[in-house]
C-alpha cells in the first residue's frame, strides 16, 4: 500500500503570493516527482529527484523550485504565482521493481491563482 | 522524445459492457504502467506491465512490447471504472512519459 501525502488538496490564492505544496511519503522512496496536469489533458514532469540534496527539472518548464533536504519530503514552491499556474499538481514517488519503476501517486494539489 | 498516444481519446460504455484501450508508444521502453485517475483526481497504479499479460480482477492487460503497443481490458465495466485511463512509458532516463488518456464514461 503506498502512502504518500499532499497539502493542500485545494488552494486559491491571489496573484503575487508565495506558495509551498508540500508532498510527503512514508515508504522510504529514494526517488520522487513532481507533475503538472491541466484539466482533462495528460501529466507532465517538471521535476524530480534521485535522492537527499538532489533536483533536477522535468520535461516542462517551470517557474516552480523544489527541495529534497529529507528522504520523505519533497516541497515545490512557487515564489510569486500568477494565474498561468492555475493546475494541479501531483507528486509521486517510486520504487524500483526490475529495471524499471513503479510510481505511486499522491490525491494531488488543485491551484487557482486569481 | 518518446510518443505516447492512447485510443480511444474517450469511450461511453453502458454497465456490463467490455472495453479494450490502446496505447502505441514510439521506441523502446524498460517499463509501461497504466494508471486509473478517478474523478476527483487520484491517479491509482494499475499494472506494471512492460511487457507480457496480467490479469487483476476484471482488469487485465498486455504489451507487445517489441510492436511498440499495450492494450488494457476492461470486462463487465462498472460505473466506479469511470475516469481516465492513463498509459505511461519509462525509457532509458527512468521518467515516466504519460500519454493523453482515455476518458471513460460508464452510465447505469
Amino acid at each position: 500500500e503506498a502512502d504518500i501525502y499532499q497539502t493542500p488538496r485545494y488552494l486559491v490564492i491571489g496573484t503575487g503570493k508565495k506558495i509551498t505544496l508540500e508532498c510527503s511519503q512514508t515508504m522510504g522512496h529514494d526517488k520522487m516527482y513532481w507533475y503538472q496536469q491541466d484539466p482533462g489533458m495528460e501529466l507532465h514532469l517538471i521535476h524530480y529527484s534521485y535522492g537527499v540534496n538532489s533536483t533536477e527539472k522535468g520535461d516542462l518548464s517551470s517557474e516552480s523550485t523544489v527541495s529534497r533536504i529529507r528522504t520523505e519530503h519533497f516541497p515545490l514552491t512557487l515564489e510569486s504565482a500568477r494565474p498561468s499556474h492555475t493546475s494541479q499538481y501531483l507528486c509521486a514517488s517510486s520504487e524500483k521493481r526490475g529495471i524499471g519503476e513503479t510510481q505511486y501517486f499522491g490525491p494531488g494539489t488543485r491551484l487557482l491563482v486569481l | 522524445g518518446i510518443q505516447v498516444e492512447q485510443s480511444p481519446p474517450d469511450l461511453i460504455l453502458q454497465e456490463g459492457a467490455n472495453s479494450t484501450l490502446r496505447c502505441n508508444f514510439s521506441d523502446s521502453v524498460n517499463n509501461l504502467q497504466w494508471f486509473h485517475q478517478n474523478p476527483w483526481g487520484q491517479l491509482i497504479n494499475l499494472f506494471y506491465i512492460p511487457s507480457g499479460t496480467k490479469q487483476n480482477g476484471r482488469l487485465s492487460a498486455t504489451t507487445v512490447a517489441t510492436e511498440r503497443y499495450s492494450l488494457l481490458y476492461i470486462s463487465s465495466s462498472q460505473t466506479t471504472d469511470s475516469g481516465v485511463y492513463f498509459c505511461a512509458v519509462e525509457t532509458g532516463a527512468n521518467n515516466l512519459f504519460f500519454g493523453t488518456g482515455t476518458r471513460l464514461t460508464v452510465i447505469p
